[in-house]
């Protein structure tokens, strides 16, 4: 049973840096799958942040892209989320997913992340 | 990029079926794969339909997936509607030439 795991400050102040870890258990990182990152603000639909291949290609959406880092930490089967120069733009609950080809097939229950000061 | 757009809102009776549709902007909506997750207050997404027209195990065959080229666009039908199938439901699709992934806007689904 795959499972994903979000964590991370539930509170970040503005102009820093957004943090999140998501916790994989039931499959391997390294394995032949993307994961990703989505988000979703209060009461809006969902947005796709990144997604990327260990040992591969990484992809981000445009309009972040300047401001996204994602990162694997195989030795603790986990991989990572930084955001950098946050506004309240970027509240959201954030979510990581195991991605089948371009199918999230596995999500996280996902972490409310709000940015204030 | 393309831009996937759905209806805002629908509604039915239980026990009717009603189709969401998820239109593609640009580029033939049969060029990638889509995907329709359903999302209930609270909750991750779930997979109900991926690759087009497959279900997940555990999805009921009431849920049903076309695409409509002519029109660009996707189509997630639900028949047999339930109370329990009141929920936000999103398209997804992708562009395979850079790796980008896009969302419709989302449709809330109520059966009243």
């Amino acid at each position: 049973q795959v499972q994903l795991q979000e964590s991370g400050p539930g509170l970040v102040k503005p102009s820093e840096t957004l943090s999140l870890t998501c916790a994989v258990s039931g499959f391997s990182i390294s394995s032949a799958y993307y994961w990703g990152w989505i988000r979703q603000p209060p009461g809006k639909g969902l947005e796709w942040i990144g997604s990327f291949y260990h040992g591969g290609n990484t992809y981000y959406n445009p309009s972040l892209k300047s401001r996204v880092t994602m990162s694997v930490d195989t030795s603790n089967n986990q991989f990572s989320l930084r955001l950098s120069s946050v506004t309240a733009a970027d509240t959201a609950v954030y979510y990581c997913a195991r991605v089948d080809g371009f199918h999230f097939d596995y999500w996280g229950q996902g972490t409310l992340v709000t940015v204030s000061s | 990029n393309f831009m996937l757009t759905q209806p805002h809102s629908v509604s039915e009776s239980p026990g009717k079926t009603v189709t969401i549709s998820c239109t593609r902007s640009s580029g033939s909506i049969a060029s990638n794969f889509v995907q329709w997750f359903q999302q209930r207050p609270g909750s991750a997404p779930a997979t109900v339909l991926y690759e087009d027209k497959q279900r997940p195990s555990g999805v009921p065959d009431r849920f049903s997936g076309s695409i409509d080229i002519s029109s660009n666009s996707a189509s997630l039908t639900i028949s047999g509607l339930k109370t329990e199938d009141e929920a936000d439901y999103y398209c997804q699709s992708y562009d395979s030439s850079n790796g980008n992934v896009m969302f419709g806007g989302g449709t809330k689904l109520t059966v009243l």
